[in-house]
């Protein structure tokens, strides 16, 4: 089945500054790569995606980038903001049985004002 | 902007009691998922659920486990009879369509088995 494997755990910048979150997955047959936000006593809220069809994709402060061949995908967060703070989960398809989303270890990244 | 709602927003129960954890799914949407989340942990798949019938479950979704949509609104997850190590938050999910499509998640309910 799909292993999807997230780096770092933690992460602290300081406001202003851009994070970085990079994911693995093993099933080359996935995708569809969603980017989940956790805050604090939430449920994850899809903050941006990609399909296979494209290498990078864009919406404001955020961008994710995807190397099908290396079977990897990062989160670009740039002017971070306190608010950004949260638990960032990657995920990503187990395309052999349909649309269970199979999820990374998440980030809990923390903005310094 | 639609979303996903769950109840209650928290459970507490003894371990043996039934619990049944209830989701209303974006009124459009056709496929339903449950996931669960121990404290400081990943999320985890247990349940998708299209057309009134599971389609897929994990192997944590054993025989203690039953989904159910009772009407065209509410999908509900029951446990049997709890365990202490059945205390999560538990998501429910929604999506249009199945593989390669947004899943919308509520805000969970946290189970507490004491």
């Amino acid at each position: 089945g799909e292993n999807v494997e997230q780096h770092p755990s933690t992460l602290s910048v300081q406001e202003g500054d851009s994070a970085v979150i990079k994911c693995t997955y093993s099933d080359s047959a996935s995708n569809y790569f969603p980017w989940y936000k956790q805050e604090l006593g939430k449920g994850p809220q899809l903050i941006i995606d990609i399909r296979s069809n494209v290498g990078e994709k864009k919406d404001q402060r955020i961008a994710v980038t995807l190397n099908k061949t290396a079977k990897h995908f990062s989160l670009h967060i740039t002017e971070t903001q306190p608010e950004d703070s949260a638990v960032y989960f990657c995920a990503a398809p187990r395309e052999t049985s349909g649309s269970r989303l199979t999820f990374g270890e998440g980030t809990q990244l923390t903005v310094n004002p | 902007e639609p979303e996903v709602t769950q109840t209650p927003s928290h459970q507490v129960t003894q371990m043996g009691q039934e619990v049944i954890l209830r989701c209303v799914p974006i009124s459009n949407h056709l496929y339903f998922y449950w996931y669960r989340q121990i404290l400081g942990q990943k999320v985890e798949f247990l349940v998708s659920f299209y057309n009134n019938e599971i389609s897929e479950k994990s192997e944590i979704f054993d025989d203690q486990f039953s989904v159910e949509r009772p009407d065209g609104s509410n999908f509900t997850l029951k446990i049997r009879s709890t365990k202490l190590e059945d205390s999560a938050m538990y998501f429910c999910a929604s999506s249009t369509q199945g593989a390669g499509n947004i899943q919308y998640f509520g805000a969970g309910t946290r189970l507490s088995v004491l």
